[in-house]
């Protein structure tokens, strides 16, 4: 099983700035099998970035993914009011489907 | 446009057992490659698969909790339906399905969500 280790498990900023959420794999993730979501209070998991880099649709530019092997990284540009939440990586490259432990991001 | 909806019990005792149904629209477990899972999440904590079933009646478990999950579906109701044996009051959780694609691997897009709670 594919262990996923989000980190860090809360970050501060302020509506403008660069966020930069860390996942790591213990093992290779097959072929950059690797999703991110956001997910609000009392709402569903929302699917943000597949294949690692890809962009689900009507996701902004201002979210971006990048990475392989075992380090992928979430980027989110110029945050907005709405963007903060909890984030949440998935591997589906092997089973079993494996998610890491999130990251929150809160208002500074 | 593709949903899908959560439905069961909110309150369940503990040796009891979970059924949950999924009933979904805009897609059809017919087509090949189509498939859902089903995934939850304990208050507070994050996010756990539990199984998958595809258009063609393969099934995938979560292996630590394999020996509890049935999974099923019928085509004809748009339904796919979670059988879970045993519950305790660690399996309280948020119980969510979701689409998935056998070529594409990821959960899009998800319901909703059902809270079950497991108390006597």
């Amino acid at each position: 099983e594919i262990g996923l280790t989000q980190s860090p498990g809360t970050l501060s900023l302020s509506p403008g700035e660069r966020a930069t959420l860390s996942c790591r794999a213990s093992q290779s993730v097959t072929s950059s099998y690797l999703a991110w979501y956001q997910q609000k209070p009392g709402q569903a998991p929302r699917l943000l970035i597949y294949g690692a880099s890809s962009r689900a649709t009507g996701i902004p530019d201002r979210f971006s993914g990048s990475g392989s092997g075992t380090d992928f990284t979430l980027t989110i540009n110029r945050l907005e009011p709405e963007d903060f939440a909890v984030y949440y990586c998935q591997q589906y490259g092997s089973s079993p489907i494996t998610f890491g432990q999130g990251t929150r991001l809160e208002i500074k | 446009q593709i949903t899908l909806k959560e439905s069961g019990p909110t309150l369940v005792k503990p040796t009891q057992t979970l059924t949950l149904t999924c009933t979904f629209s805009g897609f059809s477990l017919s087509t090949s490659g189509v498939g859902v899972g089903w995934i939850r999440q304990p208050p507070g904590k994050a996010l756990e698969w539990l199984a998958l079933i595809y258009w063609d009646d393969n099934k995938r478990y979560s292996p630590s909790l394999k020996s509890r999950l049935t999974i099923s579906k019928d085509t004809s109701k748009n339904q796919v339906v979670l059988t879970m044996t045993n519950m305790d009051p660690v399996d309280t959780a948020t119980y969510f399905c979701a689409h998935r694609n056998l070529n594409s691997g990821w959960f899009d897009p998800w319901g909703q969500g059902t809270l079950v709670t497991v108390s006597s």
